[in-house]
Order: C-alpha cells, then structure tokens, then sequence
C-alpha cells in the first residue's frame, strides 16, 4: 500500500463551482499533513497545513479524520486561476506525496 | 535570499558527463530533500538528510546518483555519466522537522 494515496481526477468543473477531494495515508502515527499545489512545470507550494480540528484559508478548507486516515481539501466559489494539481502531504521524518489531484475550473 | 536557492537553473549535458546540482536550504532549517520530477509525472524521492542523521538514501535509482550535505547546510546532488533517461526537474526542499517544507524553483536537466 502506498504511503498516501490520492484520487488522481481529473475535475474538471465550471466557475463558482465547489469541488472537494481525499487523501489517504498508510501511517496512523502521521501527525503533521499538508496540501500543496503545483502549477504546470513549476514547484510545488504549500497551499495550507492540516490541523486536527480542521481549518479554513479563505475559499478553502482542509479536514483531518483520523479514525478513516484521511485529509480532505474543498474549494468553494472555484476560480479559473485555482487551475492546477492539488498534492497531499504528509510530512513524518519525511515527506511523502500523493500522486496530485488534477483540477481544471472553466469558464 | 529567504527561500530555498537551486543552481544551475537550467543544464545541458552530454550523455556521459558527470553533472553536480546545489541545493542552499532555507537558513535554520534542518531538513533537506531531493526530488525529481519528469515530464506529466509525480515527485520521485531521491535522498532526505535531517540533521547529523544518516541520510536516508533508499530512492536513489543508481550507484550513479550522490549527494552531500555539507555543515548541514548546502548540498550537492552529483549524477555521474549522466543517461538520457535523468533528464528531468531535480526539486530540492527543505524545512525545519515535520513541519512544511518549501521547494526551490528547481534545475531542468537535460541529457543530449
């Protein structure tokens, strides 16, 4: 089983739209859990940190379930420029990806 | 500079040639990664250093991939006698233990 799994997409889905994916990972003893996005033929960058009680960066969200060992990132009121591959995290003596989640907002 | 710095940004190299990548982490912080990234693929882990560790060296692909890290610091990832199959983005991350990491703008390798 990998280490974090991911829903590969892609989702493709219009303007204002909200689109929500999972992440799943192997090690129940993770604690620390990241989103990062990655633009075409850039580096990733870190979108948001995961808490255990969940939190919020403007349009969006990021939730934590520990007893299923999922994280999970909804975007609302999706933009064009929210284009790009979501990648999950999970940083425990070092950070293993997901394989990225691919979101393609239209207009 | 406060970000992570990766030089050369762009190389060109002959099949064959040995080629050496700098990675400059972010200052304080005391993990290091690379990754490479080919073409519509994933990240692919290569080497991790924490610290005075041992560096966890089990995603190198060859005996023709190195890397050090010197003073905890500055790291040189070398690719010897370099194939066109390395060409890639190799990506250098660093952070501080378990907490985020943030990632270089990377050097684009290509093998002729």
């Amino acid at each position: 089983r990998k280490e974090v799994e991911q829903d590969p997409g892609p989702f493709n889905v219009p303007e204002g739209a909200t689109v929500a994916f999972n992440c799943t990972y192997s090690n129940s003893a993770s604690q620390s859990f990241f989103w990062y996005r990655q633009d075409c033929r850039k580096e990733p960058k870190l979108l948001m940190s995961v808490y255990s009680s969940g939190n919020e960066d403007g349009r969006f969200t990021a939730q934590l379930n520990r007893a299923s060992q999922y994280i999970s990132l909804l975007i609302r009121d999706s933009k064009l420029s929210d284009s790009a591959t979501y990648l999950c995290v999970v940083n425990d003596y070092k950070l293993s990806f997901g394989a990225g989640t691919t979101v393609t907002v239209r207009a | 500079g406060a970000g992570v710095s990766q030089s050369p940004s762009n190389k060109v190299t002959e099949k064959g040639k040995d080629v050496e990548l700098r990675c400059d982490p972010i200052s304080g912080h005391t993990a290091l990664y690379w990754y490479r990234q080919s073409l519509g693929q994933g990240l692919e882990f290569l080497i991790y250093f924490q610290g005075n560790s041992a560096p966890d060296k089990s995603g190198l692909p060859s005996d023709r991939f190195s890397a050090e890290r010197t003073g905890g610091s500055v790291s040189t990832l070398t690719i010897q006698r370099t194939q066109q199959e390395d060409s890639a983005v190799y990506l250098c991350a660093s952070s501080r233990y378990r907490e985020e990491a943030f990632f270089g703008q990377g050097t684009r390798l290509t093998v002729v």
